[in-house]
């Protein structure tokens, strides 16, 4: 596509309960990145992909967070036992390669209640 | 975690004025700094990755100066309009970015 895109815009779920986002990269960006800014902070990194690996997980809050990259090409990010803490805006990131350029989709605003 | 500082938090400027702020960070290991705007129900959208000491970049109305040694970036807007009313973040980092609060600009008609 044009863009990153990234499904859904909002989810709203309850506490405990397990959510998974979405994100289509740019076709052809090998790098694909996930971000989370909570409010009133900066985007904070939680893991990096290079093709299908995860090459840099080591800001993933905890083990309930885990992501994949199966063809190299979408990624989703998954939240087990989600908490009222995890509510933040998700943000995914894609580049041609490693250190380039990062184009961001428009975010996953997830709400937990 | 590296330490990104970004002031003020916001500004509101009148239509015409030009306004700057800054971000700061650390001046050791210096890889790349990344300016975003980031407008509200948007993508953050680059403007500008800057990488060399005394760098000094320009988009339209916007531009942006470097200093690695003392570890701050400052960006400017000339002529503010509406448009501009925006989050401005800045990062630092290589494939890893830091990511400054940001500066929230409200350009007022």
């Amino acid at each position: 596509g044009a863009g990153v895109s990234q499904t859904p815009s909002n989810k709203v779920t309850e506490k405990g309960k397990y959510v998974e986002l979405r994100c289509d990269p740019i076709s052809g960006h090998t790098a694909l990145y996930w971000y989370r800014q909570s409010l009133g902070q900066g985007p904070e990194f939680l893991i990096y992909f290079q093709g299908t690996g995860a090459a840099d997980d080591s800001g993933l809050p905890n083990d309930r967070f885990f992501a994949v990259r199966p063809e190299g090409s979408v990624s989703t990010l998954k939240i087990q036992r989600t908490e009222r803490g995890d509510s933040a805006v998700y943000l995914c990131a894609s580049s041609l390669e490693l250190g380039a350029e990062a184009f961001f989709g428009q975010g996953t605003r997830l709400t937990v209640v | 975690i590296l330490n990104v500082e970004q002031s003020p938090q916001s500004l509101h400027v009148q239509e015409g004025d030009s306004t700057n702020f800054t971000c700061s960070f650390p001046s050791s290991n210096f890889y790349a700094l990344h300016w975003y705007r980031w407008e509200t129900a948007k993508s953050p959208e680059a403007l500008f990755v800057m990488t060399l000491n005394g760098d000094e970049k320009k988009k339209g109305r916007i531009s942006a100066t470097l200093n690695t040694k003392e570890g701050y970036s400052y960006l400017y807007i000339k002529g503010s309009q509406p448009e501009d009313s925006a989050t401005y973040l800045c990062a630092f980092g290589d494939y890893k970015l830091s990511f400054g609060a940001g500066t929230t600009v409200t350009v007022s008609a």
